[in-house]
C-alpha cells in the first residue's frame, strides 16, 4: 500500500543553519504531497503542498519540490530560527489509496540560539 | 475565521470508563476525519465522514470505538471500556472533499 518514509530525528541545529528533512513516498497513481508542522501542545498545521510532479510548495521560508523520478518531497529551509522548533510530518493523499492522509512518523527539529 | 475546535483539550479517566470526544469542524467543510497520535505509532487514521455518513471506518482499532456526526457538522468519537493502550492524542480534521485537511489542537486522553 501507499506509504511515506521520512528521516528519523531529532534534528538539532543552530540558528541560521540550513535544514533538510528527507521524505520519500510509495504510491499508486499520482498523489498530492504535503508537509504539516506541529508546534508543542498544538495540532497540525499545513505548511506547504504540491499536487503534481515538479511543483514546488513554499511557505514561511520553507520549500519542497515534488520529484516523481525519485519519489521524494524533501523539506528545505536556508536559515532556521528558534521559532521553527517543532515536529514536521510529510504526508500524501491519493484518491486511489482512500480518503485519509498517509503520514510519515514525523521529524523533531530543535533549533538553539 | 474559526478553525477546527476539539473538546475537551485534556481528559483523564480510569480504565474501564467510557469517554466522548467532540469535534466542531470548520463551517462548510463536508469532510471530517479522526486520527490518533501516539508515541511509537505516529499518526493513525481512524474514521472519515462525508456529511453524516462514514464511508471509511477502516482505521477504528476495535468495536469499543465508534463515531457519529450529526447535521453534517459536529462529530463525537466514543471509546467504551477504555484501556491503557487507548491513551493518545486524538486529532480531528476537516476539509472540502479533496482539499487539504485542517486540524484541531486535539484531545489528550490519559487512561489511568
Amino acid at each position: 500500500g501507499d506509504s511515506v518514509t521520512q528521516m528519523e530525528g531529532p534534528v538539532t541545529l543552530s540558528e541560521e543553519a540550513c535544514l533538510t528533512i528527507n521524505c520519500t513516498y510509495t504510491a499508486t497513481g499520482y498523489p498530492s504531497l504535503f508537509w504539516y508542522v506541529q508546534y508543542p501542545g498544538e495540532g497540525l498545521q499545513l505548511l506547504l503542498k504540491a499536487t503534481k510532479a515538479d511543483d514546488k510548495g513554499s511557505n514561511k521560508g520553507f520549500e519542497a519540490t515534488y520529484r516523481k523520478e525519485t519519489t521524494s518531497f524533501h523539506l528545505e529551509k536556508g536559515s532556521v530560527q528558534v521559532s521553527d522548533s517543532a515536529v514536521y510530518f510529510c504526508a500524501l493523499w491519493s484518491s486511489q489509496a482512500g480518503t485519509a492522509l498517509i503520514f510519515g512518523k514525523g521529524t523533531t527539529l530543535s533549533v538553539s540560539s | 475565521g474559526a478553525g477546527v475546535s476539539q473538546s475537551p483539550s485534556n481528559k483523564v479517566t480510569e480504565k474501564g470508563k467510557d469517554v466522548e470526544l467532540r469535534c466542531d469542524p470548520i463551517s462548510g467543510h463536508t469532510a471530517l476525519y479522526w486520527y490518533r497520535q501516539s508515541l511509537g505509532q505516529g499518526l493513525e487514521f481512524l474514521i472519515y465522514f462525508q456529511g453524516n455518513s462514514a464511508p471509511d471506518k477502516s482505521g477504528l482499532p476495535s468495536d469499543r470505538f465508534s463515531a457519529e456526526r450529526t447535521g453534517g457538522s459536529v462529530s463525537t468519537l466514543t471509546i467504551q471500556r477504555t484501556q491503557q493502550e487507548d491513551s493518545a492524542v486524538y486529532l480531528c480534521a476537516s476539509s472540502f472533499p479533496g482539499q487539504p485537511q485542517h486540524f484541531g489542537d486535539g484531545t489528550r486522553l490519559s487512561i489511568l
